[in-house]
């Protein structure tokens, strides 16, 4: 059963500054998803990552996957307030079923 | 183009009782998840979808149960509710099982058992 842990939970960090969540997975994984949820909203879906080395960018992140070292990351560049959410990233093989990490929550200091 | 939509969005109800949450996924998709998100156990997959047809179940008892419409909106059922089945209830879509695409979700349902 393919298990997804991500670390680090908790991260605070100042304006400005660049951090990776990293995200490892179980077993073998044919696709690997990051979402963002706001406090009491739903997911919203960043990236869909397919195969090994795949890169994707959008604005002040990046998300990559490894699926050699059954890893994704999640990069964030120069920091800026409105990235503060909890992030999550998710796992699946073969069929519809997402298996989430527990997700990270992110602060931006100002 | 609308995206994922749920309804009602809050519930309150009382242990023993039911509730059938309601989902409408984005037009022409046919795939529809369930998630249960709790605060300690986060975001667990309940059961997909697709033409009408269960094709996944995660490890819920079965007073958890859905079904879909030919239209693709799905319905979860809930009964006999205990304290612990207060949580988000968060429905996905996708256009297909099976697809490289992702799952787009609803705004949820928060639902509070008393």
């Amino acid at each position: 059963e393919l298990k997804v842990e991500q670390n680090p939970l908790f991260l605070s960090m100042q304006e400005g500054k660049n951090y990776t969540i990293y995200c490892n997975y179980s077993t073998t994984s044919d696709r690997l998803y990051w979402y963002r949820q706001d406090p009491g909203k739903s997911l919203e879906s960043l990236f869909v990552l397919l195969s090994n080395g795949a890169v994707k960018q959008e604005g002040r992140l990046m998300a990559s996957l490894d699926t050699k070292a059954r890893l994704s990351t999640l990069h964030i560049t120069a920091a800026v307030h409105d990235l503060s959410a909890t992030y999550f990233c998710a796992g699946a093989f073969g069929n519809e079923k997402l298996t989430f990490g527990t997700g990270t929550r992110l602060t931006i200091i100002p | 183009k609308a995206g994922v939509t749920q309804t009602p969005r809050y519930l309150i109800k009382t242990r023993g009782q039911q509730v059938t949450l309601s989902c409408s996924p984005i037009s022409g998709h046919r795939s529809v998840s369930w998630y249960q998100q709790t605060p300690g156990q986060g975001l667990q997959f309940l059961f997909e979808y697709f033409s009408e047809t269960q094709r996944n179940k995660g490890n819920f008892p079965g007073r958890f149960s859905g079904r879909q419409f030919s239209n693709s909106r799905s319905e979860m059922n809930v009964s006999t509710l205990e304290l612990g089945d207060s949580a988000l209830y968060l429905c996905a879509s996708r256009r297909l099982a099976g697809g490289r695409e992702a799952q787009y979700f609803g705004p949820g349902t928060r639902l509070l058992v008393l």
